[in-house]
């Protein structure tokens, strides 16, 4: 069965200072996306960022960047220069591309504050 | 502005009684989902359409019914909700099932008492 661990439940960090958030994910397929997802206190799911299995460059958007270690099924998220408004809880998901579901696999979260 | 819409966002009921959450979505996805949110598990699939007229059961189906009769709606309805069922639903639409990223409705909290 595919699964995603996140194995920090929280973190902070300072403002304008970087911080490196985890996950990990278990599956046989080859090809397949990776996203974060942020959910800020009004609670709803925002995109951060995707990276799709079979591009070795790593994904990057503006301050947010990832580091894709598709042979150690590792994909942490990288935030620099942290804003106040970072603060969320952030979802590693994983989509297959085989069967029918469509589902996104979630972890289970990781809290982050930003301290002023 | 491209959107999944969700209703109500917020919703206090009681044992055994019949509601419905809408779900509606602007940008002519083939493929819509429902999710539930509880606390330490993340996010996890109750229904998903891949088209209109076909749907299927995801990872906790029980207690929930959905239906996808025009391309844009897909409703998930509770008949007779009990308080397990108490959580943050989500639904979210892609463009087809092998699409990217799943774009989610701001989400609706339900309470059952």
């Amino acid at each position: 069965a595919q699964t995603v661990t996140q194995s920090q439940p929280e973190m902070s960090v300072q403002e304008a200072e970087t911080v490196t958030l985890s996950c990990t994910y278990d599956t046989s397929e080859n090809n397949y996306y990776l996203f974060w997802y942020k959910q800020p206190p009004s609670r709803q799911m925002i995109l951060v960022i995707r990276q799709e299995a079979y591009k070795q460059q790593n994904a990057t958007e503006n301050r947010f960047s990832v580091n894709f270690q598709k042979a150690a099924k590792s994909f942490s998220l990288k935030i620099s220069d942290s804003q106040l408004g970072d603060t969320a809880m952030y979802f590693c998901a994983f989509r297959t591309l085989s069967g029918n579901t469509g589902k996104l696999i979630f972890g289970q979260g990781t809290t982050l504050q930003v301290k002023p | 502005e491209a959107q999944v819409t969700q209703n109500p966002r917020y919703l206090i009921t009681v044992t055994g009684k019949k509601l419905t959450v809408t779900c509606s979505q602007n940008m002519n996805h083939e493929y819509m989902s429902w999710y539930r949110q509880d606390p330490g598990l993340g996010l996890r699939q109750i229904y998903y359409s891949m088209n209109v007229e076909v749907t299927d059961k995801g990872d906790v189906p029980e207690g929930y019914k959905v239906s996808r009769k025009e391309k844009r709606n897909f409703p998930l309805i509770l008949e007779s909700p009990s308080p397990n069922q108490t959580s943050l639903y989500f639904c979210a639409s892609s463009s087809t099932r092998y699409s990217g990223e799943l774009f989610f409705g701001e989400g609706s909290r339900l309470t059952v008492l």
